[in-house]
């Protein structure tokens, strides 16, 4: 199953397939970018970040993939099971390494149901 | 255990009643954040502090007063608040103020309803 961006606010999966999130961010001088996972009645856990000098990066059962051509940022699970139903957000910021200050401006973030 | 603890987790209180909030980090972490989170709306930054100094406050109402006593500790007093501050008050730490490789670990937030 595939959202886009903040358009389509939940997304429903089969469990044991692959379930891909999809973000879009405002500020082309972003060069920090943060997968955040909240799960019901719980603060925002963080999965997976990645620097605007890397279009990918993969950890356990997640891979994060950045295209900065068109402000996309998309976070890839595969084998989703029951524990990662969640709202997942990305976050973007220009750090001080790139002239910028110290904000996350996060996104709204999308649903994701896992079905049996 | 997520390493920052929020007390209380569910604050009903009125109009006129003062209150406040409670955030304790056990990571060895230099900045706090307080943030607000509301249905259907992005996390909103309210108040940033470094070594237990002050550096972001984003143009919060005075009726929200923060406090750092030192940098394991992040208090949010609360006097005279509206309904629709009614929201989710997220505490959040990090080994130093936002950076690559400095992500933001938070608390379970503060349920906060305002009658």
């Amino acid at each position: 199953g595939e959202s886009v961006g903040l358009h389509l606010p939940t997304l429903s999966v089969q469990e044991g397939d692959n379930s891909i999130i999809n973000c879009a961010y405002s500020n082309s001088a972003s060069d920090y970018f943060i997968w955040y996972k909240q799960e019901s009645g719980k603060g925002p856990q963080f999965i997976i970040d990645i620097r605007s000098n890397m279009d990918k990066r993969q950890g356990q059962r997640v891979t994060v993939l950045l295209n900065k051509t068109v402000k996309h940022l998309s976070l890839q699970i595969a084998a989703t099971q029951p524990g990662d139903s969640a709202v997942y957000f990305c976050a973007e910021t220009r750090t001080p390494l790139a002239g910028g200050g110290n904000k996350l401006t996060f996104g709204t973030g999308t649903q994701l149901k896992v079905e049996l | 255990e997520t390493g920052v603890t929020q007390t209380p987790r569910h604050l009903v209180m009125g109009m006129t009643n003062k209150k406040s909030l409670k955030c304790e980090q056990h990571l060895g972490h230099n900045a706090m954040y307080w943030y607000k989170q509301s249905a259907k709306k992005p996390l909103e930054l309210m108040f940033v502090y470094n070594f237990k100094e002050q550096t972001e406050n984003n143009s919060v109402p005075s009726r929200f007063s923060p406090e750092c006593p030192n940098s394991s500790h992040l208090f949010l007093h609360l006097h005279t608040l509206q309904p629709e501050d009614s929201a989710l008050y997220l505490c959040a730490s990090s080994q130093d103020l936002l950076a690559a490789n400095s992500p933001l670990h938070f608390g379970n937030g503060t349920r906060l309803t305002v009658t």
